[in-house]
Formats: C-alpha cells, structure tokens, sequence
C-alpha cells in the first residue's frame, strides 16, 4: 500500500514555543490529507482537512490560528502547533486518501506532543 | 456527529479464541472500513466493505455489513497475541472525503 511518513514521532517542547508536524506521501500524490487529534484511549478527532494548494479546512472548535496547516506539495502537508500550552499534549496523526469514497486511507505514524 | 460507535470498548480473550467488535453508524453510507491500531502508532487499513456487500474475508478477518440496522461487525479468528491493539471502524463523511471512525474497541489477547 501507499507509505505516509509523519516526523517527528514525538517531541518535547517548551509553554509558548511552537512546533512543526511534517506529513508525506511518499510514493503517491495526495490532493487532500487529514489531521487528526487522539486522546488517550480515545478515537480520532478530525480537526481539518489539507487541500493543495489552498486554505485548509477546520473542523467546528479548532482553532486556525493555533494550528495552522500548509499543503505546499501534492506530498507535504504541515501541521504547526502555535504558542503550545500544557493543554495541546497529544497524539497528532495525519492522513491521506489517493481518491474518493472508494479507497482506504493511508495513516503517518502519528506525533506525541507533550508541552511541558 | 457522525462518529460510529463501537462494542465492546475493550476485549481481552485467550489465544486461539474469537473476537467480535461490532460498529454502528449513523448515515448512509456507501463503504465502511475497519482500522487497527498499535498502541501510540498510526492506523492500518484491513478491510474495506461495500455498501452493496454483506460480508468479506481476508484472512483471518471476517467483516459483515447490514445497511438497514447500520451495523457492521468484524471477526478475527484463532486470536494470536499479536492481535493486541484497538480495533476502529471508519465510514466516508457524506460529500467530503475525510473519514469518521468510531469510538474503537481495545482487544487484548493473552498468551
């Protein structure tokens, strides 16, 4: 199947700095990729969806300005988590589907974030 | 929300034994996709059923689907310990091409 690979896979960041999630689609070109959010031993939230090229798209209750997303590349989506706090620690996953509704998508490695 | 809902929440069974999870929705659908995943790792993709399906196989996955009650079950047989991980269904959001998953059920099959 199609490789997405998602650095870094944890990170350790100070109250107010911001941090950087990469995403590509290694071996495919991804029009669209996705971010999401998990809490432990909870299910994925989608927080927006990437569109090359263009503005992102957020879902209800996340915050624009404190997680601003880039699609610069059919192949790299970023995910910058602006002045962290305490309350953005998390397990950050992107994804990527190479077509509509009829194909499977392809998951990064996810991110920890923990804001100390 | 479209979020489906999974049960159980979490499973632990002996090796050799079955697991059933089972996933409900709210919307039509036209596909339903059932995830795994390993413990602070990314998702998995195992097996993708159609609307117009009502059961599929691969391996030791059995998938079913019945659009009139939008439920959905899946079913690995002869557990192995290595099939310790949470377990989500995933359905398209209708008009976009994002994906919704369920609650997820944490299965732990013990050696």
């Amino acid at each position: 199947g199609a490789v997405v690979s998602q650095h870094p896979s944890w990170v350790i960041c100070k109250s107010g700095t911001s941090v950087k999630i990469e995403c590509r689609s290694l071996d495919f070109q991804a029009t669209t990729m996705f971010w999401y959010r998990q809490f432990p031993k909870q299910s994925l939230m989608l927080m927006a969806t990437s569109n090359e090229g263009s503005k992102a798209t957020y879902e209800q209750g996340v915050e624009k300005d404190k997680f601003l997303i880039n699609h610069a590349s059919l192949t790299l989506s970023t995910l910058t988590v602006t002045s962290a706090h305490p309350e953005d620690s998390s397990f950050y996953i992107c994804s990527a589907r190479v077509a509509r509704h009829y194909t499977e998508a392809f998951f990064g490695q996810g991110t920890r974030l923990t804001v100390v | 929300s479209q979020q489906g809902e999974e049960d159980p929440q979490a499973l632990s069974i002996q090796e050799g034994e079955n697991a059933t999870m089972n996933c409900s929705y709210k919307t039509s659908i036209n596909n339903l996709q059932w995830y795994r995943q390993n413990s602070g790792r990314g998702l998995v993709h195992l097996i993708l059923i159609r609307s117009n399906e009502r059961e599929k196989h691969s391996g030791r996955l059995r998938v079913t689907l019945d659009t009139s009650k939008k439920s959905s079950s899946l079913l690995i047989t002869a557990s192995r310990a290595a099939d310790t991980a949470s377990y989500f269904c995933a359905t398209p959001q209708t008009g976009a091409n994002n994906l919704f998953f369920g609650t997820g059920t944490r299965l732990t099959v013990i050696p």
